[in-house]
């Protein structure tokens, strides 16, 4: 069955520290790559999304992933993160026989000192 | 107002009691979902809807079932509710670009 990983449970970092989310998926064919980011009692909202060409994806708020078919990897980073980046992230993927179906991984909290 | 609308946002219930969680969109869609959310698990999929004669299963779909009552009604009902059934409910749309929407969510609790 398809899966998907995301490295880290619970990250804690100080303002304008920089950030990477790892996230990993298990399916060898063509798949679609989301971030969503859930802010404290807040429904999800997509944070950038991959689905051809340029590996590497900007989003909203100063974010970006790169997709690394090699690795089945599709990291976050944001160079330089802010209290307000304080949130919860999902990784998901939609594969070519997931029938248009979407599997999340677990999620990784951020918490933003400031 | 919210594309993706859910009611209610908040709803405590007795083990044994028939729960209906409802959602509405105007966003035109004609895929819609449910999911539930559980602390460290992500996100769950509980039924799935391609239009409205198409329903389907999702990998948690025991203690559930749905009915999609139009294009913009996708309404999920728990029979018999459970306290493990405690969590937090989100519907969500999808256009043919893969992208979700999700609704405010409804945060159930079954005593």
């Amino acid at each position: 069955a398809q899966s998907v990983s995301q490295h880290n449970h619970h990250v804690i970092l100080s303002e304008a520290a920089s950030l990477e989310l790892g996230c990993n998926y298990s399916y060898g064919g063509t798949v679609n790559l989301f971030w969503y980011v859930q802010y404290p009692g807040q429904h999800l909202q997509l944070l950038l999304k991959y689905f051809s060409g340029d590996p590497l994806v900007k989003g909203i708020k100063g974010f970006e992933a790169e997709f690394i078919k090699s690795k089945f990897s599709f990291n976050l980073r944001k160079p330089s993160v802010q209290w307000s980046d304080t949130a919860e992230y999902f990784c998901a993927v939609n594969g070519d026989n997931y029938g248009q179906n979407f599997v999340f991984g677990p999620g990784t909290r951020l918490s933003v000192l400031p | 107002d919210a594309d993706v609308t859910q009611t209610p946002r908040n709803r405590i219930t007795k083990t044994g009691k028939r729960i209906m969680l409802e959602c509405s969109q105007t966003k035109g869609h004609d895929r819609m979902y449910w999911y539930r959310q559980d602390p460290g698990l992500g996100l769950q999929l509980i039924y799935y809807s391609f239009d409205v004669k198409d329903i389907n299963k999702g990998e948690i779909s025991d203690g559930y079932s749905v009915s999609r009552q139009a294009q913009a009604k996708f309404s999920l009902s728990l029979e018999s509710a459970i306290p493990n059934q405690t969590a937090l409910y989100f519907c969500a749309t999808s256009d043919l670009s893969g992208e979700l929407f999700f609704g405010e969510g409804s945060r159930l609790t079954v005593l």
